[in-house]
């Protein structure tokens, strides 16, 4: 079945360090890939997308490549603020109307 | 838009009582999702609606929990008799299509 992994966190770094969270999935199509991120006490919100290979999506400094060769969508961040601190989570969505796999979860702690 | 509306924010009961909880989707949407979130077990999906019809339930731990939608701007989650190890946080989640999801902020269950 669908699968999502990420690497293990907790992730800390020190402001202005570069960010990249590695994730990887299963699938037996062609899926969408999202990361979501959950700040604290709060839901889960779309942070970035996108739905086909070699698209890029970008949010907020935030970007992932959907690279099919590899089936990774791994997040990058030039330089964190301690504002990006939260929970980044990977996540798939096979067909329009397929639920939404998510992975574990990687928790970044960013440190004045 | 409001987003999604959870209630109650938070809910303390005792082992045995009745628990429901409340979800008003974004107005559109045509699905609805219930998940749970705890420190062991990370994110899980208990149940999703589409076009308030239950699609896919196997992720409802077992039959004390029940989740309705009677219409498309309601739905309930209900466990009975409750549990210590119910406690988590539940959130509530809707998409026009699955392709984004829009979080409510969670419900905080303790169960004593």
């Amino acid at each position: 079945g669908n699968s999502v992994t990420q690497m293990e966190g907790p992730v800390t770094l020190s402001e202005e360090a570069f960010l990249t969270i590695n994730c990887t999935y299963t699938a037996t199509g062609y899926p969408s890939l999202f990361w979501y991120v959950q700040y604290p006490g709060e839901g889960l919100q779309l942070l970035l997308k996108a739905t086909k290979a070699d698209d890029k999506g970008s949010n907020k400094g935030f970007e992932a490549t959907y690279r099919k060769e590899t089936t990774s969508f791994h997040l990058e961040k030039g330089s964190v603020q301690v504002s990006d601190s939260a929970v980044y989570f990977c996540a798939l969505s096979e067909t329009s109307y397929d639920k939404v796999i998510f992975g574990p979860g990687t928790s970044l702690s960013v440190i004045p | 838009d409001a987003g999604v509306i959870q209630s109650p924010r938070h809910e303390v009961t005792e082992m045995g009582q009745e628990v429901t909880l409340r979800c008003k989707p974004i107005s559109g949407h045509n699905s609805l999702f219930w998940y749970r979130q705890t420190m062991m077990r990370g994110l899980e999906l208990l149940i999703y609606f589409n076009n308030n019809v239950p699609i896919d339930d196997s992720g409802m731990p077992e039959d004390r929990f029940s989740a309705k939608m009677p219409n498309a701007s309601f739905s309930t989650l209900k466990i009975q008799p409750s549990e210590p190890r119910d406690s988590a946080v539940y959130f509530c989640a809707s998409s026009l299509t699955t392709d984004t999801q829009y979080f409510g902020p969670g419900t905080r269950l303790t169960v004593l």
